[in-house]
């Protein structure tokens, strides 16, 4: 069974300031991986999703992902946070196939100093 | 992206009574899920719902609980069912992509007092 592991529970950065959010997850096969944010009061927003190919990926809002297999790792970045990105951000993995759930991380508050 | 629509968005019950969530797509999907936030935690997979067939729950999430039923392609509804607080929770559902992300509705929080 896949499970993913975002070890940082709250993570403070000032705004304008570069932003890394780790994720660390065990499949067994090529995985499925994605990160959503889920703002106040708001239901879920996919940002990026990687399944092939290019190990870095883009996705909206300005972050991307890189994909590292040998550090079982798909981080999330950001060059310079807004205010608008205080969330909560859930790294997830899917099993190939599509007909399988997501099993999601504990997720990671982000919260932007001024 | 497919548009997902959840009603109610929210709902205080009582204990011991059962509480309906609908999960509209405005198009047709194979697959459908239905997931559980508990307060301040993350996504927990209740049961995939295909169309046509019976939904297939996870480990720790029975039928009698939480009863799914999937009429047609663009439809779903999850009950909770005998409620305790315990229930309490944003209750969400999903649709698959085209390269196997899901696309989540807005959520029903439920509170059971």
């Amino acid at each position: 069974a896949q499970s993913v592991t975002q070890p940082d529970i709250h993570i403070t950065v000032s705004e304008g300031a570069s932003l890394e959010l780790r994720c660390n997850y065990s499949y067994g096969a090529t995985p499925y991986l994605f990160w959503y944010v889920q703002s106040p009061g708001q239901g879920l927003q996919l940002l990026l999703k990687y399944f092939s190919g290019d190990t870095l990926v883009q996705g909206i809002k300005g972050f991307e992902a890189e994909f590292k297999r040998s550090q079982s790792s798909f981080n999330l970045r950001k060059p310079s946070v807004h205010w608008s990105d205080a969330a909560e951000y859930f790294c997830a993995v899917g099993a190939g196939g599509g007909a399988d759930g997501l099993t999601f991380g504990k997720g990671t508050h982000l919260i932007i100093q001024p | 992206s497919a548009v997902i629509s959840q009603k109610p968005s929210r709902d205080i019950c009582q204990r011991g009574t059962s509480l309906t969530i609908q999960c509209q797509v405005d198009s047709q999907v194979t697959m459908m899920f239905w997931y559980r936030q508990q307060p301040g935690q993350s996504l927990t997979l209740i049961a995939t719902a295909n169309q046509g067939s019976e939904a297939t729950y996870e480990s720790g999430f029975v039928i009698d609980k939480f009863p799914i039923s999937r009429p047609n392609l663009t439809f779903s509804t999850l009950t909770v069912s005998n409620m305790s607080p315990e229930d309490s929770s944003i209750y969400l559902c999903s649709v698959g992509g085209q390269t196997y992300e899901q696309y989540f509705g807005p959520g029903t929080r439920l509170t059971v007092t």
